[in-house]
Protein backbone atom coordinates (compact mmCIF):
# COMPACT_ATOMS: atom_id res chain seq x y z
CA UNK A 1 0.00 0.00 0.00
CA UNK A 2 0.81 3.77 -0.48
CA UNK A 3 0.70 4.02 3.27
CA UNK A 4 1.86 2.76 7.03
CA UNK A 5 -0.86 0.14 7.58
CA UNK A 6 -2.05 -0.63 11.35
CA UNK A 7 -4.55 -3.68 11.74
CA UNK A 8 -6.79 -3.77 13.51
CA UNK A 9 -7.83 -0.64 13.75
CA UNK A 10 -9.94 -1.01 16.90
CA UNK A 11 -9.84 -3.98 19.47
CA UNK A 12 -11.78 -4.33 22.62
CA UNK A 13 -10.49 -7.23 24.76
CA UNK A 14 -11.08 -8.21 28.33
CA UNK A 15 -8.41 -7.75 31.35
CA UNK A 16 -5.59 -10.13 31.26
CA UNK A 17 -6.06 -11.07 27.60
CA UNK A 18 -3.49 -11.16 25.19
CA UNK A 19 -3.82 -8.93 22.26
CA UNK A 20 -1.24 -8.69 19.09
CA UNK A 21 -1.06 -5.01 16.73
CA UNK A 22 0.29 -5.42 13.47
CA UNK A 23 1.86 -2.55 11.61
CA UNK A 24 2.27 -2.97 7.45
CA UNK A 25 5.37 -0.01 6.93
CA UNK A 26 5.83 1.59 3.60
CA UNK A 27 7.75 -0.96 1.20
CA UNK A 28 11.30 -0.06 0.90
CA UNK A 29 11.57 1.92 4.81
CA UNK A 30 14.04 -0.05 7.36
CA UNK A 31 13.38 2.33 10.17
CA UNK A 32 9.95 1.48 12.22
CA UNK A 33 8.82 2.66 15.55
CA UNK A 34 5.80 1.93 17.84
CA UNK A 35 4.42 4.86 19.76
CA UNK A 36 1.36 4.85 22.37
CA UNK A 37 -1.13 7.48 22.77
CA UNK A 38 -3.00 8.22 25.84
CA UNK A 39 -6.23 10.63 25.39
CA UNK A 40 -5.19 13.76 25.72
CA UNK A 41 -1.43 13.26 25.49
CA UNK A 42 1.29 12.93 23.10
CA UNK A 43 2.58 10.23 21.39
CA UNK A 44 5.45 8.27 23.88
CA UNK A 45 7.65 6.36 21.92
CA UNK A 46 7.73 2.39 22.89
CA UNK A 47 10.61 0.64 20.17
CA UNK A 48 12.03 1.52 17.27
CA UNK A 49 13.94 -1.10 14.86
CA UNK A 50 16.29 -0.66 12.32
CA UNK A 51 15.91 -3.59 9.89
CA UNK A 52 14.96 -7.01 11.92
CA UNK A 53 16.74 -6.07 15.14
CA UNK A 54 15.30 -3.58 17.83
CA UNK A 55 17.81 -0.78 18.02
CA UNK A 56 16.14 0.94 21.02
CA UNK A 57 13.32 -0.69 22.92
CA UNK A 58 13.70 1.66 25.94
CA UNK A 59 10.22 3.17 26.14
CA UNK A 60 8.83 -0.41 26.55
CA UNK A 61 6.61 0.31 29.88
CA UNK A 62 7.52 -3.31 31.29
CA UNK A 63 8.08 -7.17 30.37
CA UNK A 64 4.48 -7.75 28.85
CA UNK A 65 5.57 -5.57 26.15
CA UNK A 66 6.59 -7.47 23.41
CA UNK A 67 7.63 -6.65 19.82
CA UNK A 68 8.88 -8.21 16.89
CA UNK A 69 9.87 -7.49 12.73
CA UNK A 70 11.09 -10.98 11.48
CA UNK A 71 11.56 -10.17 8.15
CA UNK A 72 12.58 -6.45 8.44
CA UNK A 73 8.96 -5.95 7.58
CA UNK A 74 6.02 -6.15 9.14
CA UNK A 75 5.74 -5.75 13.19
CA UNK A 76 3.61 -7.01 15.59
CA UNK A 77 3.37 -5.67 18.60
CA UNK A 78 2.23 -8.02 21.85
CA UNK A 79 0.94 -7.45 24.93
CA UNK A 80 0.50 -10.45 27.43
CA UNK A 81 -1.97 -10.10 30.36
CA UNK A 82 -3.38 -7.34 29.23
CA UNK A 83 -4.34 -4.35 31.89
CA UNK A 84 -6.95 -1.22 31.57
CA UNK A 85 -4.19 0.94 32.03
CA UNK A 86 -3.07 -0.26 28.54
CA UNK A 87 -5.91 1.12 26.81
CA UNK A 88 -4.89 3.71 24.14
CA UNK A 89 -4.35 4.25 20.57
CA UNK A 90 -1.15 2.48 19.69
CA UNK A 91 0.97 4.41 16.37
CA UNK A 92 3.51 2.69 13.94
CA UNK A 93 5.25 4.66 12.03
CA UNK A 94 8.16 4.03 9.39
CA UNK A 95 11.11 6.10 8.04
CA UNK A 96 13.41 5.47 5.15
CA UNK A 97 16.79 5.43 6.96
CA UNK A 98 15.91 6.06 10.87
CA UNK A 99 15.80 9.95 12.26
CA UNK A 100 17.86 12.91 12.47
CA UNK A 101 16.47 14.80 9.70
CA UNK A 102 14.17 12.00 8.29
CA UNK A 103 10.75 12.18 8.01
CA UNK A 104 8.32 9.43 10.33
CA UNK A 105 5.11 8.39 8.38
CA UNK A 106 2.64 7.44 10.73
CA UNK A 107 -0.16 5.09 10.16
CA UNK A 108 -3.65 5.71 11.67
CA UNK A 109 -3.30 3.88 14.56
CA UNK A 110 -4.75 0.85 16.43
CA UNK A 111 -7.25 1.60 19.65
CA UNK A 112 -6.82 -0.76 22.09
CA UNK A 113 -9.55 -0.40 24.69
CA UNK A 114 -9.20 -3.11 28.20
CA UNK A 115 -12.36 -3.90 30.36
CA UNK B 1 17.08 14.22 28.95
CA UNK B 2 14.60 16.03 26.74
CA UNK B 3 11.42 17.70 26.65
CA UNK B 4 8.44 19.28 25.06
CA UNK B 5 5.80 21.98 26.41
CA UNK B 6 3.20 22.89 24.46
CA UNK B 7 1.47 26.41 26.51
CA UNK B 8 -2.56 26.03 25.61
CA UNK B 9 -3.93 21.84 25.05
CA UNK B 10 -6.60 24.09 23.35
CA UNK B 11 -6.78 27.65 20.97
CA UNK B 12 -9.11 29.19 18.90
CA UNK B 13 -8.99 31.76 16.42
CA UNK B 14 -11.45 33.61 14.01
CA UNK B 15 -10.59 32.93 10.33
CA UNK B 16 -8.60 34.68 8.67
CA UNK B 17 -6.66 35.58 11.63
CA UNK B 18 -2.99 34.63 13.07
CA UNK B 19 -2.39 31.35 14.12
CA UNK B 20 0.54 30.62 16.67
CA UNK B 21 1.10 27.66 18.53
CA UNK B 22 3.64 27.51 21.34
CA UNK B 23 6.55 25.17 21.54
CA UNK B 24 9.36 24.74 23.91
CA UNK B 25 11.47 22.51 24.21
CA UNK B 26 14.25 21.25 26.23
CA UNK B 27 17.43 19.32 25.28
CA UNK B 28 20.99 18.84 26.13
CA UNK B 29 22.09 18.94 23.10
CA UNK B 30 21.70 20.91 19.49
CA UNK B 31 18.23 19.65 18.70
CA UNK B 32 16.06 18.65 15.58
CA UNK B 33 12.74 19.88 16.04
CA UNK B 34 9.05 19.04 14.20
CA UNK B 35 5.71 19.95 14.09
CA UNK B 36 3.28 17.43 13.14
CA UNK B 37 -0.38 17.72 12.42
CA UNK B 38 -3.52 15.05 12.64
CA UNK B 39 -6.69 15.76 11.45
CA UNK B 40 -9.36 13.10 12.68
CA UNK B 41 -9.25 9.56 12.05
CA UNK B 42 -6.02 10.10 10.34
CA UNK B 43 -2.38 9.80 10.98
CA UNK B 44 0.52 12.43 12.22
CA UNK B 45 1.62 14.20 9.29
CA UNK B 46 4.55 16.10 9.16
CA UNK B 47 3.96 19.80 9.10
CA UNK B 48 7.78 20.81 9.04
CA UNK B 49 11.44 20.48 10.65
CA UNK B 50 13.87 22.53 12.08
CA UNK B 51 17.49 20.37 11.80
CA UNK B 52 20.14 23.14 12.28
CA UNK B 53 19.63 24.73 8.60
CA UNK B 54 17.96 28.08 8.64
CA UNK B 55 16.43 28.93 11.85
CA UNK B 56 12.89 30.08 9.93
CA UNK B 57 11.33 26.83 8.67
CA UNK B 58 8.30 26.98 6.52
CA UNK B 59 6.19 23.89 6.12
CA UNK B 60 3.54 22.65 4.01
CA UNK B 61 -0.59 24.59 4.22
CA UNK B 62 1.18 28.28 4.76
CA UNK B 63 2.74 27.05 8.19
CA UNK B 64 6.26 28.33 9.35
CA UNK B 65 8.13 28.26 12.81
CA UNK B 66 11.17 29.90 14.02
CA UNK B 67 13.81 28.61 15.83
CA UNK B 68 15.01 30.27 18.76
CA UNK B 69 17.60 28.95 20.49
CA UNK B 70 17.66 31.41 23.37
CA UNK B 71 14.24 30.81 24.05
CA UNK B 72 14.25 27.32 23.75
CA UNK B 73 11.21 27.85 21.52
CA UNK B 74 9.80 26.49 18.15
CA UNK B 75 6.81 28.46 17.66
CA UNK B 76 4.08 27.60 14.95
CA UNK B 77 2.21 30.26 13.48
CA UNK B 78 0.19 30.61 9.79
CA UNK B 79 -0.94 34.34 9.16
CA UNK B 80 -4.50 33.61 8.27
CA UNK B 81 -6.18 30.62 9.35
CA UNK B 82 -8.57 28.39 7.23
CA UNK B 83 -11.32 26.18 8.31
CA UNK B 84 -9.15 23.17 7.52
CA UNK B 85 -6.75 24.10 9.83
CA UNK B 86 -8.60 22.71 12.56
CA UNK B 87 -6.65 19.94 14.22
CA UNK B 88 -4.84 18.86 16.41
CA UNK B 89 -1.05 19.53 16.25
CA UNK B 90 1.98 18.34 17.61
CA UNK B 91 5.40 19.45 18.51
CA UNK B 92 8.19 17.09 18.92
CA UNK B 93 11.81 17.21 19.63
CA UNK B 94 15.12 14.75 18.89
CA UNK B 95 18.12 15.05 20.58
CA UNK B 96 20.02 13.41 17.01
CA UNK B 97 22.28 11.44 19.35
CA UNK B 98 21.44 8.22 17.74
CA UNK B 99 18.90 7.55 20.18
CA UNK B 100 16.53 7.63 17.21
CA UNK B 101 13.17 8.59 18.95
CA UNK B 102 10.85 11.21 18.90
CA UNK B 103 9.77 13.20 22.42
CA UNK B 104 6.12 14.88 21.77
CA UNK B 105 4.38 17.02 23.84
CA UNK B 106 0.97 16.68 25.02
CA UNK B 107 -0.45 18.83 21.68
CA UNK B 108 -3.05 21.73 21.07
CA UNK B 109 -6.23 21.08 19.76
CA UNK B 110 -7.06 24.11 17.18
CA UNK B 111 -10.73 25.46 16.58
CA UNK B 112 -10.77 27.85 13.94
CA UNK B 113 -14.29 29.94 14.25
CA UNK B 114 -16.43 31.20 10.80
Amino acid sequence: GAGVSQTPSNKVTEKGKYVELRCDPISGHTALYWYRQSLGQGPEFLIYFQGTGAADDSGLPNDRFFAVRPEGSVSTLKIQRTERGDSAVYLCASSFSGLGTGELFFGEGSRLTVL
Amino acid sequence: AQSVTQLGSHVSVSEGALVLLRCNYSSSVPPYLFWYVQYPNQGLQLLLKYTSAATLVKGINGFEAEFKKSETSFHLTKPSAHMSDAAEYFCAVSDGTGRRALTFGSGTRLQVQP
